[in-house]
């Protein structure tokens, strides 16, 4: 157990409404990443972050941001959540870089309706 | 461009019924390749990392090779608790992202 924290855990929204899901993770590690995992995708790359405000973008960042301002949360903001936007977002750490494995949270189960 | 395929999509075996898992990739550098376990409702634990062909590395009835093209997740004599869904995952020499594929989903029958 890396000691990531996902919150919440599930959630139904509305379409056009903000939505901001929060990763935690208590090891101080450098690297946080958030996936979305949708049927016949795989997991996709949304944007990671390798510090304090320091963040880039993956595969398909549209329609995300992400903010990191503490070493130990990685938040990702849904702007205007759309029917597109249901999936399910995992968060990942990188315990000693960008090259090592990535140990993953539980999940959060969004729903945009 | 898909650049990790796994196959085959679902595998289903009997108790004691051994068989392989296949990952294909196509990057122009490997930086490594990473093997995965999913159960349903969770995230994916790590299984093994592997960086260079002919590499091998092995944790109880699981043994992962890879070669430049793929990479195999043997099963030895499966039990039912090892029914999960199994991810692969490849990283370039040239970034910080991981590429995962679809996954296969292995069903191991009592």
């Amino acid at each position: 157990d890396a000691g990531i924290t996902q919150s919440p855990r599930h959630k139904v929204t509305e379409t056009g409404t903000p939505v901001t899901l929060r990763c935690h993770q208590t090891e101080n590690h450098r690297y946080m990443y958030w996936y979305r995992q949708d049927p016949g995708h795989g997991l996709r790359l949304i944007h990671y972050s390798y510090g304090v405000k320091d963040t880039d973008k993956g595969e398909v960042s549209d329609g995300y941001s992400v903010s990191r301002s503490k070493t130990e949360d990685f938040l990702l903001t849904l702007e205007s959540a759309t029917s597109s936007q249901t999936s399910v977002y995992f968060c990942a750490i990188s315990v000693e870089g960008p090259d090592t494995e990535a140990f993953f949270g539980q999940g959060t189960r969004l729903t945009v309706v | 461009e898909d650049q990790v395929t796994q196959s085959p999509e679902a595998l289903r075996l009997q108790e004691g019924e051994s068989s392989s898992l296949n990952c294909s990739y196509t990057v122009s550098g490997l930086r490594g390749l990473f093997w995965y376990r999913q159960d349903p409702g969770k995230g994916p634990e790590f299984l093994f990392t592997l960086y260079s062909a002919g590499e091998e590395k092995e944790k109880e009835r699981l043994k992962a090779t890879l070669t430049k093209k793929e990479s195999f997740l043997h099963i030895t004599a499966p039990k039912p608790e090892d029914s999960a869904t199994y991810l692969c995952a490849v990283q370039e020499n040239t970034g910080n992202q991981f590429y995962f594929g679809t996954g296969t989903s292995l069903t191991v029958i009592p």
